[in-house]
């Protein structure tokens, strides 16, 4: 079963716009989210993290908000450029557990 | 600082060869590792981690072992290559605050 969840593989946004990518989980011991970039043949570069103590975090031109009720995090990127484009995965972490359970990616296209 | 090293970049064997890929992480003590792959088009599968020397657990059933011999090394080992463990072979390291993992640049490994 896939503990997180990302449903959108792609979404193509303006450049200067906004860019609001989901994801959902379904383990409520999840406490410790991150969310990651990634180019083609590269590894995934960290980008931002949130607690589940927190609602909200934000970095720069990213921030990330978690609905624990929901079980569902978003990440918005404003505004966006083209050099965003690529691939975002949402990871969680149940906090003992070492382990880290990633969604299955969203494609992200910034168009010029 | 912390960083991480995998090697070789890209790897191309034949069906049933050995496989040996090697990560190192520096600038830490006592990192917990990881081996992630990510198949054409999909999300990041974790395969293996170990939170100390000799210690390491495996998440799916297959071809695959890992082993850390040392503290800050890492490897992913196979007696027999398959055509289905062609893939992009991530190594992860957590630090000290065992929150953030970071990545390694990844392998490409393509069994022929």
């Amino acid at each position: 079963d896939q503990q997180v969840k990302q449903n959108s593989p792609s979404l193509s946004v303006q450049e200067g716009r906004i860019s609001i990518l989901n994801c959902d989980y379904t383990n409520s011991m999840f406490d410790y989210f991150l969310w990651y970039k990634k180019y083609p043949a590269e590894g995934p570069t960290f980008l931002i993290s949130i607690s589940s103590i927190k609602d909200k975090n934000e970095d720069g031109r990213f921030t990330v908000f978690l609905n624990k009720s929901a079980k569902h995090l978003s990440l918005h990127i404003v505004p966006s450029q083209p050099g965003d484009s690529a691939v975002y995965f949402c990871a969680a972490s149940e906090g003992g557990t070492y382990k880290y359970i990633f969604g299955t990616g969203t494609r992200l296209k910034v168009l010029a | 600082s912390q960083t991480i090293h995998q090697w070789p970049a890209t790897l191309v064997q034949p069906v049933g060869s050995p496989l040996s890929l090697e990560c190192t992480v520096e600038g830490t003590s006592n990192p917990n590792l990881y081996w992630y792959r990510q198949a054409a088009g999909r999300g990041l599968q974790l395969l293996f981690y170990s939170v100390g020397i000799g210690q390491i657990s495996s998440e799916v059933p297959q071809n695959l072992s890992a082993s850390r011999p040392q503290d800050r090394q890492f490897i992913l080992s196979s007696k027999k290559l398959l055509l289905s463990d062609s893939g992009f072979y991530l190594c992860a390291f957590t630090g000290l605050a065992q929150e953030t993992q970071y990545f390694g640049p990844g392998t490409r490994l393509l069994v022929l």
